[in-house]
């Protein structure tokens, strides 16, 4: 079955470290996006890419990285600069219509 | 970009319908309403979208006001299932790849 996935489900990192969170799709489709949640509030977008080898940063990038070497995969680095990552994190892909849009079943990052 | 303004929580009773308003007073011709969903602990979900007419499809329908100032998601008969964040969410129609600004939704508990 076509999807996204995230892994992993759960992870927790010591503070000041880097960590990466994949997401992977096989949809086929060309637009990926990463999200942040924090309890209780909506989703905010942190990346999005339209293309390989290219992508934008939405509203709050500040202590984010990504990459997008290959249409399939987008994984998302979260630095040490990043001062609150505790945070759920989600993934989605979507044709040219937002109506389109796939989300992945999330990573659940908690700082130690 | 347009914002949508929701109640921040409705409940309903298992098996009655549910009417969940969205305000966009702002709107602009061109912009697309879509309804997602978020079930606890996942990514949301695409529930349906329309730009003038109503429209029905096997989750729920959407009534849209004649001025389209307003929008309702309708819930023919909600099951404990439904129970999750509703969004509202508008999308300008014409842009590739629209990122979707998600608010902070409308909670829906549904007592069996």
């Amino acid at each position: 079955d076509g999807g996204i996935t995230q892994s992993p489900k759960y992870l927790f990192r010591k503070e000041g470290q880097n960590v990466t969170l994949s997401c992977e799709q096989n949809l086929n489709h060309d637009a990926m996006y990463w999200y942040r949640q924090d309890p209780g509030q909506g989703l905010r977008l942190i990346y999005y890419s339209q293309i390989v080898n290219d992508f934008q940063k939405g509203d709050i990038a500040e202590g984010y990285s990504v990459s997008r070497e290959k249409k399939e995969s987008f994984p998302l680095t979260v630095t040490s600069a990043q001062k609150n990552p505790t945070a759920f994190y989600l993934c989605a892909s979507s044709t040219d219509r937002p109506y389109g849009y796939t989300f992945g079943s999330g990573t659940r990052l908690t700082v130690v | 970009d347009a914002k949508t303004t929701q109640p921040n929580s409705m409940e309903s009773n298992e098996e009655e319908p549910v009417h969940l308003p969205c305000n966009h007073s702002t709107i602009s011709g061109t912009d697309y309403i879509h309804w997602y969903r978020q079930l606890p602990s996942q990514g949301p979900e695409y529930v349906i979208h329309g730009l003038t007419s109503n429209v029905n499809n096997r989750m729920a329908s959407l009534a849209i006001a004649e001025d389209r100032k307003s929008s309702t998601l309708i819930l023919h008969r909600a099951t404990l299932r439904d129970a999750a964040v509703y969004y509202c969410i508008l999308w300008a129609g014409g842009t590739s790849y629209g990122k979707l600004t998600f608010g902070q939704g409308t909670i829906l508990t549904v007592h069996p």
